[in-house]
């Protein structure tokens, strides 16, 4: 395995389940993120995780809750969606944080909620 | 607030016609811009980073530059492969944190 990569790729679930997005990134990176993207919105950046802290939580709803075990690995735990979160989440990594923009995207998890 | 709007929203070209897309940005020092290529069903691909005005970036048939206000990703003699929505972000601040356009998408047909 190589990049990033992102399980599941598609995901149905209704309002009162509760599921995880896992993302595993083999670049060695020491950050990683979610994103999501909705049709004709930019990307909005969710969270964002620095050496296995949390340095970003840009105002998401607590029926989002990030998890990360290791500098490789990133969840998405998923309780009492909205349709409206229907969208496809991207995970990312970089090298740092800090001082490099590249980020490495995913294939992405598009959710349905229904 | 940070803001990066491109345009236009979708670009239909003939092969071998060029043009290019624009990205315009309003943010509080900037630290970097970036151009991604999208495939449907894909994840954003990295293409360019540009820093200071005047930069110029170049890969295959696309060429990126920047000015203190715009960024324009020229696409010259394109081929039905280009097709893709082009998405553009202004890293600023500190830490890593992007704004995003909400993309072109292109269409190139023979």
């Amino acid at each position: 395995e190589t990049g990033v990569t992102q399980t599941p790729r598609h995901l149905v679930m209704g309002m009162t389940n509760k599921k995880s997005l896992k993302c595993e990134q083999h670049l060695g990176h020491n950050a990683m993120y979610w994103y999501k993207q909705s049709a004709k919105k930019p990307l909005e950046l969710m969270f964002v995780y620095s050496l296995e802290e949390r340095v970003e939580n840009n105002s998401v709803p607590s029926r989002f809750s990030p998890e990360c075990p290791n500098s490789s690995h990133l969840f998405l735990h998923l309780h009492t969606l909205q349709p409206e979160d229907s969208a496809l989440y991207l995970c990312a990594s970089s090298q740092d944080y800090g001082n490099t923009g590249e980020l490495f995207f995913g294939e992405g998890s598009r959710l349905t909620v229904l | 607030e940070d803001q990066v709007t491109q345009s236009p929203e979708a670009l239909r070209l003939q092969e071998g016609e060029s043009s290019s897309l624009n990205c315009s940005y309003t943010v509080s020092g900037l630290r970097g811009l970036f151009w991604y290529r999208q495939d449907p069903g894909k994840g954003p691909e990295f293409l360019f980073t540009l820093y200071s005005a005047g930069e110029e970036k170049e890969k295959e048939r696309l060429k990126a530059t920047l000015t203190k206000k715009e960024s324009f990703l020229h696409i010259t003699a394109p081929k039905p492969e280009d097709s893709a929505t082009y998405l553009c972000a202004a890293r600023t601040g500190g830490g890593n944190k992007l704004t995003f356009g909400t993309g072109t998408q292109l269409k190139v047909e023979l």
